[in-house]
């Protein structure tokens, strides 16, 4: 069970616009970056935002990310059947258990 | 362009060992921090352990704290993951993942990825 609580699913039509939250603490979240990683099925992990809201390059402005407190939201605008895959959330936890985390991932569909 | 490339996984009895390896190219290896993420089947991300640039810091998550070693050697442009005491709950796709930002461990994300090398813990 990770620290980084995320949507199991979610779904939205094409050309649509959907939000992934990730719910944090004040041990992670609240005092660090996040970072959002799309990963389609089979494959590895893609880096779409990171330090909250940049994107890297190649990633289009579709993409967005914004962070308040200790929860963090992934916006995705536009929606494309190509945006179907599963979507994680990551940042750094600093309890007793120091390292980097992910939620538990989101699976988004494009109906 | 811009590389990793990850080696070494296999099938191994419990209570085993294994070494991974991730072959870099396409950019200054030495000048960033490196980590190994794990996903097991049908499961999320799991981070497993980090290292700076430098090789002086190491990270690790505390399900392999103890058993598994990190290390990289910046004359090959290649990082390791040697793994011992090897359980089923290790049973995993491994990958290598560089970072986006810098020497250090601190965390801003994950750019580069390789494609990951198959980890199978069972008698």
């Amino acid at each position: 069970q990770s620290v980084l609580t995320q949507p199991p699913s979610v779904s939205a039509a094409p050309g649509q616009k959907v939000t992934i939250s990730c719910s944090g603490s004040s041990s992670n979240i609240a005092n660090n970056v996040v970072s959002w990683y799309q990963q389609v099925p089979g494959t590895a992990p893609k880096l779409l935002i990171y330090d909250n809201n940049k994107r890297p390059s190649g990633i289009p402005d579709r993409f967005s990310g914004s962070k308040s407190g200790t929860s963090a939201t992934l916006g995705i605008t536009g929606l494309q059947t190509g945006d179907e895959a599963d979507y994680y959330c990551g940042t750094w936890e600093s309890s007793l258990s120091t390292g980097r985390v992910f939620g538990g991932g989101t699976k988004l569909t494009v109906l | 362009e811009v590389q990793l490339l990850e080696s070494g996984g296999g099938l191994v009895q419990p209570g085993g060992s294994l070494r991974l390896s991730c072959a870099a190219s396409g950019f200054t290896f030495r000048s960033y921090a490196m980590s190994w993420v794990r996903q097991a089947p049908g499961k999320g991300l799991e981070w497993v352990s980090g290292i700076s640039g430098s090789g002086d810091s190491t990270y690790y998550a505390d399900s392999v704290k103890g058993r598994f070693t990190i290390s990289r050697d910046n004359s090959k442009d290649t990082l390791y993951l040697q793994m011992n005491s090897l359980r089923a709950e290790d049973t995993a796709v491994y990958y290598c993942a560089k970072d986006i930002v810098g020497v250090s461990y601190a965390y801003h994300g994950m750019d580069v990825w390789g494609q990951g090398t198959t980890v199978t813990v069972s008698s």
